[in-house]
């Protein structure tokens, strides 16, 4: 079973964010949290990952809760190109990385 | 550029015919994975290998092999075994260390069985 846990599907109208939320009650110390998207029949594309802090880069935010057990993935001004499948992994950073398990992901899609 | 490389991206198979889909990094990552993925559907991880000559079984490893002969290279074998084969393969793969720590995905291998 995947360790996290995601809303099936979500709306959002183009130019506004677009707010994903995760959940990964399980998370361990060593453990960080990574989102990916797909876009049909592409392989995944890395978004953004972290560890307790928020993270952002030029795609995205992340906000992760005090206590580390979910998580929000923030795309700031969605585009009709940002229609996708969202996947949040938990996993722990260098040495062994083990089994990576992906669950069905956020299905996203973007109205103009 | 490096990457990794999946080969055939479309592949068509008879019933009972063993097919192998090929999966070729030169990112020097130690780590890789099989994951399938079947239409609506999340992926889930057939097998996956840490290092040369060791590798472990995912969720659903029944019906399928691999080997890891090479750190760049990871095949998978789709056996006759497998009784529902059509999906879209994907090959991912992982250093032991980096930055940023993220998985690096090929683009995919659709396979059709008639």
């Amino acid at each position: 079973d995947a360790k996290t846990t995601q809303p099936t599907s979500m709306d959002c109208a183009e130019g506004r964010a677009a707010n994903l939320p995760c959940n990964h009650s399980t998370i361990s110390g060593n453990e960080y949290v990574y989102w990916y998207r797909q876009i049909h029949s592409q392989g995944p594309q890395y978004i953004i990952h972290g560890l307790k802090n928020n993270e952002t880069n030029e795609m995205a935010s992340l906000i992760i809760t005090e206590d580390r057990k979910s998580s929000t993935l923030i795309l700031p001004h969605a585009t009709l190109r940002d229609t996708a499948v969202y996947y949040c992994i938990v996993r722990a950073y260098g040495g062994s990385q083990g089994n990576l398990i992906f669950g069905k992901g956020t299905k996203l899609s973007v109205k103009p | 550029d490096g990457g990794i490389t999946q080969s055939p991206k479309y592949l068509f198979r008879k019933e009972g015919q063993n097919v192998t889909l090929s999966c070729e990094q030169n990112l020097n990552h130690d780590a890789m994975y099989w994951y399938r993925q079947d239409p609506g559907q999340g992926l889930r991880l057939i097998y996956y290998s840490q290092i040369v000559n060791d590798f472990q079984k995912g969720d659903i490893a029944e019906g399928y092999s691999v080997s890891r002969e090479k750190k760049e290279s990871f095949p998978l074998t789709v056996t006759s075994a497998q009784k529902n084969p059509t999906a879209f393969y994907l090959c991912a793969s992982i250093p032991r260390t980096t930055n940023t720590g993220e998985l690096f995905f090929g683009e995919g291998s659709r396979l059709t069985v008639l």
